[in-house]
């Protein structure tokens, strides 16, 4: 069954340095989506990408963030001066078409900023 | 977006069904109903999708009454496996995808 893979699942860093979250959404995908789930609390909405730019984001998506599909295979998610409020597990989606209402996710990649 | 509520935990028996009501007082005309599981550390999974009446897969079933404010997520013979939290979610996914959050959803905890 295809899915959606992200890389790392895990990665310490210290606060104010750059992280590249990988994924590799499903190949006949064509919309994209970042989340992030602090511990504990509700997965929220960071950013959807489709045709190559971003269609829409939240306020989380600050200037802070910011993504890009680089090779037409993976989607990364860029923090360019991590803060401890980063902290927090980020999932990755694929959606086919938006016609098919399914959203599949990745595994997630846990980011700890220290 | 329509707001949704959801119990905030459940238990049950393995082997009973179980059923998980969301209402959605404000759901908008396009608004689609979808169901989501996730367990601890893992992204959410997809368990159904419904605009009215009751939709049925291999995992579930998903009855919407016929003024949509409220909708039931019913889990048949439930397992220690189905421990986990579920999502109900109402948006337009279908012509405007997933640019929403997901709810605080509901903890369900199976046991023996």
């Amino acid at each position: 069954e295809p899915e959606v893979t992200q890389t790392p699942s895990h990665q310490v860093t210290q606060m104010g340095q750059e992280v590249i979250l990988r994924c590799v959404p499903i190949s006949n995908h064509l919309y994209f989506y970042w989340y992030r789930q602090i511990l504990g609390q509700k997965v929220e909405f960071l950013v959807s990408f489709y045709n190559n730019e971003i269609s829409e984001k939240s306020e989380i998506f600050d200037d802070q963030f910011s993504v890009e599909r680089p090779d037409g295979s993976n989607f990364t998610l860029k923090i360019r001066s991590t803060k401890l409020e980063d902290s927090a597990m980020y999932f990755c989606a694929s959606q086919e078409g938006v016609s098919t209402g399914e959203l599949f996710f990745g595994e997630g990649s846990r980011l700890t900023v220290l | 977006l329509a707001k949704t509520t959801q119990p905030i935990s459940m238990d049950s028996y393995e082997g009973q069904e179980v059923n998980i009501t969301c209402s959605h007082n404000n759901i908008a005309t396009n608004d689609y109903i979808t169901w989501y599981q996730q367990f601890p550390s893992q992204g959410p999974r997809f368990i159904i999708q419904g605009y009215k009446t009751k939709v049925t897969n291999e995992v579930a079933s998903l009855f919407i009454p016929a003024d949509r404010k409220s909708s039931t997520l019913s889990l048949p013979r439930v397992s220690l496996s189905d421990t986990a939290v579920y999502y109900c979610l109402v948006g337009d996914m279908r012509n405007s995808g997933y640019a929403l959050n997901f709810g605080k959803g509901t903890s369900l905890l199976v046991t023996p």
